[in-house]
């Protein structure tokens, strides 16, 4: 049973850049929520996604996009790249648009330079 | 605002002895909560959550959490630490019928032989 998976693993851009990073949930997992967790911090919500649409945003601004698609993947974009976008980019997965019960990847790691 | 705060940036056990790692919460009504652990380079894994109902909760890897409506706490415990368990520790909260769940900021443990 696969668990949640993330691509890439590690990632370096330069500011200004945009960067599209992936998530597949778990086998059965149909909601999608993204976290930031910046050096030394607890991870802070960015997003959910469940039946293909963003249900509920945490405090980012809108440069930070996402997308679910109908096998129930998910993209999180992020636009015009700052330094302080650097942190590790969680994706969790969950069932029927319950967060209660969540299953974390490994993450990806975003340096902006 | 809701909040969930873990008022120790780091703790060091000896190994073999107790550990209790604090956590508090601030929301209108009580939330579910949870226990999330995090190794180095690694994503979160659930430790144990409280919906309601006994509060004492036993998790996984031999760790134990208490719930305490009139401390707004839900700490977490294990009575003989092994050096394995050297991670970072975070505790996290959801409004019931939510989808944000906020994180403290977390508490890593060091284990000394």
């Amino acid at each position: 049973d696969a668990g949640v998976t993330q691509s890439p693993t590690h990632l370096i851009k330069t500011r200004g850049q945009q960067v599209t990073l992936r998530c597949s949930p778990k086998s059965g997992h149909d909601t999608v929520s993204w976290y930031q967790q910046a050096l030394g911090q607890g991870p802070q919500f960015i997003f959910q996604y469940y039946e293909e649409e963003e249900r509920q945003r945490g405090n980012f601004p809108d440069r930070f996009s996402g997308h679910q698609f109908p096998n129930y993947s998910s993209e999180l974009n992020v636009n015009a790249l700052l330094l302080g976008d650097s942190a590790l980019y969680l994706c969790a997965s969950s069932l029927n648009g319950l967060s209660y019960e969540q299953y974390f990847g490994p993450g990806t790691r975003l340096t902006v330079t | 605002a809701q909040s969930v705060t873990q008022p120790d940036i780091h703790i060091t056990v000896s190994e073999g002895a107790s550990l209790e790692l604090r956590c508090n919460y601030s929301y209108g009504a009580t939330p579910y909560l949870f226990w999330y652990v995090q190794s180095p380079g690694q994503g979160l894994q659930l430790l144990l959550k409280y919906f309601s109902g006994d509060t004492l909760v036993q998790g996984i890897k031999g760790f134990e959490a208490e719930f305490k409506r009139s401390q707004s706490s839900f700490n977490l415990r294990k009575p003989s630490v092994h050096w394995s368990d050297a991670a970072e520790y975070f505790c996290a909260g959801i409004n019931t019928g939510g989808f944000k769940t906020i994180f403290g900021a977390g508490t890593r443990l060091f284990v000394k032989a």
